[in-house]
């Protein structure tokens, strides 16, 4: 199972807005909505911010939202806060039972 | 207090093997699945696999198949992770995480990680 592609970085300034994508195939992402996305901070375990494509566990502010078209989804940060710098990865069912996850990406808040 | 309490770090040699523990509290351990991810140095999380802590039963990355255990003690609410014939590569950190039954394909809580080191 190869590893979901997702961008290496990005960035942003604070109450800026930006989109993190999450590519994957038919297999995985396009075939099942059970796509996840964690957010980890330095040294830190990671932490749920959004489950099912787009719902988000209580506690995660309404600033993150996520969707998804086809094999890509998507999760998109409103209002940049200085805390929200972080690596993001996302993950999705791949059927059979196993899960697959994307291979990170490092936002900035600028 | 709801948390997933794994053991501390370790040393080994190449070609030794390691066993991580994860011990659930503040929540009945055999309602939900402990699955496995590992992170090596600046790397991304690999899913490894997980166990039903109910039944047993497992279901391992094809990576690691032939080379991962993962079993539970349910009397000590503690989910274990052991890899064998271990390499370099295998230096990371070692997360466990409790998912829901049924169609709930995400991991809502997990453990601090245990690293693992693997040199000679």
């Amino acid at each position: 199972q190869s590893a979901l592609t997702q961008p290496r970085s990005v960035s942003g300034s604070p109450g800026q807005s930006v989109t993190i994508s999450c590519t994957g195939t038919s297999s995985d992402v396009g075939g099942y909505n059970y796509v996840s996305w964690y957010q980890q901070h330095p040294g830190k375990a990671p932490k749920l911010m959004i489950y099912d494509v787009s719902a988000r566990p209580s506690g995660v502010p309404d600033r993150f939202s996520g969707s998804k078209s086809g094999n890509t989804a998507s999760l998109t940060i409103s209002g940049l806060q200085a805390e929200d710098e972080a690596d993001y990865y996302c993950c999705s069912y791949a059927g059979n039972y196993i899960l697959v996850f994307g291979g990170g990406t490092k936002l900035t808040v600028l | 207090q709801v948390q997933l309490v794994q053991s501390g770090a370790e040393v080994k040699k190449p070609g030794a093997s390691v066993k991580v523990s994860c011990m659930a509290s503040g929540y009945t351990f055999t309602s939900y699945a402990v699955h496995w991810v590992r992170q090596a140095p600046g790397q991304r999380l690999e899913w490894m696999g997980w166990i039903n802590t109910g039944n047993g039963d497992t279901k391992c990355s094809q990576k690691f198949q032939g080379r991962v255990t993962i079993t539970r003690d349910t009397s000590a609410s503690t989910a274990y992770m052991e890899l064998t014939s271990l390499r370099s590569e295998d230096t990371a950190v070692y997360y466990c995480g409790r998912k829901t039954y049924g169609a709930y394909w995400y991991i809502d809580l997990w453990g601090r990680g245990t690293l693992v080191t693997v040199s000679s």
